[in-house]
């Protein structure tokens, strides 16, 4: 039968790497977008945000690239960490919505 | 800075009894959201609120779930004759001004589990 809920994505990293994570959005008339980062037994932990006039938004070992002509946003992160291991959702909203719509996630698992 | 609080970190409920989640956005934030979370998958919306007002409960079922933000003290999810189906993650977030352009901080949760 039909197993409820879904299992995450999962991208293995040796450690010192770069990881990139991908996420497709839908909604045109998203205008802001959000990465964050899950650990377990944790509550979502903001990473970093770009908003849809811009294309590329760059912090501390991480850069979100934004591609609204397909639709697409992706979490770069540099020199991968043992401590990166963990879940990153990309989160959408436009300007006028009242609420965050997560993506399915992608787990990363960071290898020594 | 403490950041958004969540209480209990775990609760436990028999099927027909009520459940009740609070939460204490971060300091300065007026607008609190509750989202759920089921294992393996994203958070999912279910209201967005200011200091005494419902904005948004278009992810709440209509049933059995309410939420309240008073004037004074956390906000409270609050879920009446829990079912199994009722298990799951249930994060808050709080942001200083209204949803779009800002980013939601999130407390650690709180899981209820249905016996």
């Amino acid at each position: 039968g039909e197993s409820v809920g879904l299992h995450l994505p999962t991208l293995s990293v040796q450690e010192g790497d770069n990881s990139i994570i991908n996420c497709a959005y839908s909604n045109s008339a998203s205008d802001y977008f959000i990465w964050y980062k899950q650990e377990s037994g944790k509550g979502p932990q903001f990473i970093i945000d770009i908003r849809s006039n811009m294309d590329k938004r760059q912090g501390q070992r991480v850069t979100v690239l934004l591609n609204k002509t397909v639709k697409h946003l992706s979490l770069q992160i540099a020199a991968t960490q043992p401590g990166d291991s963990a879940v990153y959702f990309c989160a959408e909203n436009s300007a006028a919505g009242n609420k965050l719509t997560f993506g399915g996630g992608t787990r990363v698992l960071v290898k020594p | 800075n403490a950041g958004v609080m969540q209480n209990p970190r775990h609760l436990v409920r028999r099927r027909g009894q009520e459940a009740r989640l609070r939460c204490s956005p971060m300091k300065g934030h007026s607008h609190v959201y509750w989202y759920r979370q089921l294992p393996e998958e994203g958070l999912k919306f279910m209201v967005y609120l200011q200091k005494e007002n419902i904005i948004d409960e278009s992810g709440m079922p209509k049933e059995r779930f309410s939420a309240e933000f008073p004037k004074e003290g956390p906000s409270i999810l609050r879920i009446q004759q829990v079912v199994r189906g009722d298990s799951a993650a249930y994060f808050c977030a709080s942001s200083p001004a209204g949803p779009g352009g800002q980013p939601q901080h999130f407390g650690d949760g709180t899981r209820l589990s249905i016996l």
